[in-house]
């Protein structure tokens, strides 16, 4: 196993554009979490899935930010309308469904111009 | 609600030193607690883990105790290394909050030979 996949590892885009990252996480895990994190701040929880059903949302998921994980595998993040305020890692995490360990990806690197 | 606060960095030290980065949280129950790492480039990596009062948690030298009485968790090495250098961040798992981590800001290590 190849650990957490994360795609792109970076993206740099014009204000106004819509992105979308894509997590693999680890084959087995039933749970997959989205978090953002700034320069020089600790990572800030987005949200999370339990298999396809997305559990939790953080208020920090505005409504320019909608997440899936449709067969319960890979998840998409999409950001709509970007805005420089937006320009952050991504990170993307798993873990089983009894939650020990999150193994975290490397993270999607966002540039917002 | 939960948060977690850790000293800031940036922490320089010269090799063989010892190292004390704190860390305090604050949480409704009995949280679990994490010390992660995320050395230059890469994801971030679990470094040590405590589930309940009084345990320590521990790996590569690296110890951290859980005190419940003071809200602390902090990390500590006798001798670092210059490869010790990384960002450390300490996170809580709230009972019933769905396997998240809620992270502290995290604290810069420099170790200069």
């Amino acid at each position: 196993d190849t650990g957490v996949s994360q795609n792109p590892r970076h993206k740099i885009t014009k204000r106004g554009q819509n992105v979308t990252f894509r997590c693999d996480p680890i084959s087995e895990h039933n749970r997959l979490y989205w978090y953002r994190q700034t320069l020089g701040q600790g990572p800030e929880f987005l949200t999370y899935f339990q298999n396809e059903a997305q559990l939790e949302k953080s208020r920090l998921l505005s409504d320019r930010f909608s997440a899936e994980r449709p067969k319960g595998s890979f998840s998409t993040l999409e950001i709509q309308r970007t805005e420089q305020g937006d320009s952050a890692m991504y990170l993307c995490a798993s873990s089983e469904t009894r939650p020990g360990e999150l193994f975290f990806g490397e993270g999607s690197r966002l540039t917002v111009l | 609600g939960n948060s977690v606060t850790q000293m800031e960095g940036p922490v320089t030290l010269s090799e063989e030193a010892f190292l004390t980065i704190n860390c305090t949280y604050t949480a409704t129950g009995y949280p679990s607690l994490f010390w992660y790492v995320q050395y230059p480039g890469e994801g971030l990596q679990l470094l040590l883990k405590a589930t309940k009062a009084d345990d320590k948690g521990s790996n590569k030298g690296f110890e951290a105790t859980y005190r419940k009485e003071t809200t602390s968790f902090h990390l500590e090495k006798g001798s670092v290394q210059v490869s010790d250098s990384a960002v450390y961040f300490c996170a809580l798992r709230a009972y019933n909050q769905g396997g998240k981590l809620i992270f502290g800001q995290g604290t810069e290590l420099s170790v200069k030979p």
